[in-house]
């Protein structure tokens, strides 16, 4: 079946514009995680979604970053009034269930961002 | 702070060698690992999980698992080319008011040389 889709797959921006990263999770699929990953780093947790809340948001860098979903599948991160520290490829993945401690995380393309 | 500890390489080795990756982790109460694999360029793939101490084998992959010690590693075998990667180690645990969650290394680069 298909797999995490991630659009866009590349975007470039000015600094202190907005953007929209969206994520379609796996059908079927009820848990969904945000992630970002600079150039050479590892990933970084930004958030996570059972179903449409969002339980846990302390991985959020700032309050410029939000994400939503809706309709327990696709789930949007916004990034207000961008900075050059955001560029990093954004990843989203999508389990099966956030409760069981054997749900593997699969992993979409990425959204590459760049901010000039 | 979940911590999850990789060595970021590169690690070299010869075409049909063995490779040994490493990983420890902070948080005694973890339960599952996972090993991930990216190529450049691309998004993690998962080729291993672990989930009980001991040894778990798929194909040319092992996964080795020491809770006591905090460790994992994984071992490729008759390494091939296409096997040069950066692998990503994942250690779960469980936040407190719901859900599980992700804490990954910063990844060991192999580089299987001809």
């Amino acid at each position: 079946g298909a797999g995490v889709s991630q659009s866009p797959s590349n975007k470039v921006t000015e600094k202190g514009k907005d953007v929209e990263l969206r994520c379609d999770p796996i059908s079927g699929h009820t848990a969904l995680y945000w992630y970002r990953q600079s150039l050479g780093q590892g990933l970084e947790f930004l958030i996570y979604f059972q179903g449409n809340s969002a339980p846990d948001k302390s991985g959020l860098p700032s309050d410029r970053f939000s994400a939503e979903r809706t309709g327990g599948s696709v789930s949007t991160l916004t990034i207000q009034r961008t900075q050059q520290e955001d560029s990093a490829v954004y990843l989203c993945a999508s389990s099966l269930d956030y409760r069981g401690v054997q749900e593997t995380q699969y992993f979409g393309p990425g959204t590459r961002l760049l901010v000039l | 702070q979940k911590e999850v500890e990789q060595n970021s390489g590169p690690l070299s080795v010869p075409e049909g060698a063995i490779a040994s990756l490493n990983c420890t982790y902070s948080d005694r109460g973890s339960q599952s690992f996972f090993w991930y694999r990216q190529y450049s360029g691309k998004s993690p793939e998962l080729i291993m999980s672990i989930y009980s101490n001991g040894d778990k084998e798929d194909g040319r992959f092992t996964a080795q698992l020491n809770k006591a010690s905090q460790y994992v590693s994984l071992l490729i075998r008759d390494s091939q080319p296409s096997d040069s990667a950066t692998y990503l180690c994942a250690v779960n645990w469980w936040v407190t008011g719901g859900g599980n969650k992700l804490t990954f290394g910063t990844g060991t680069q192999l580089k299987v040389e001809l």
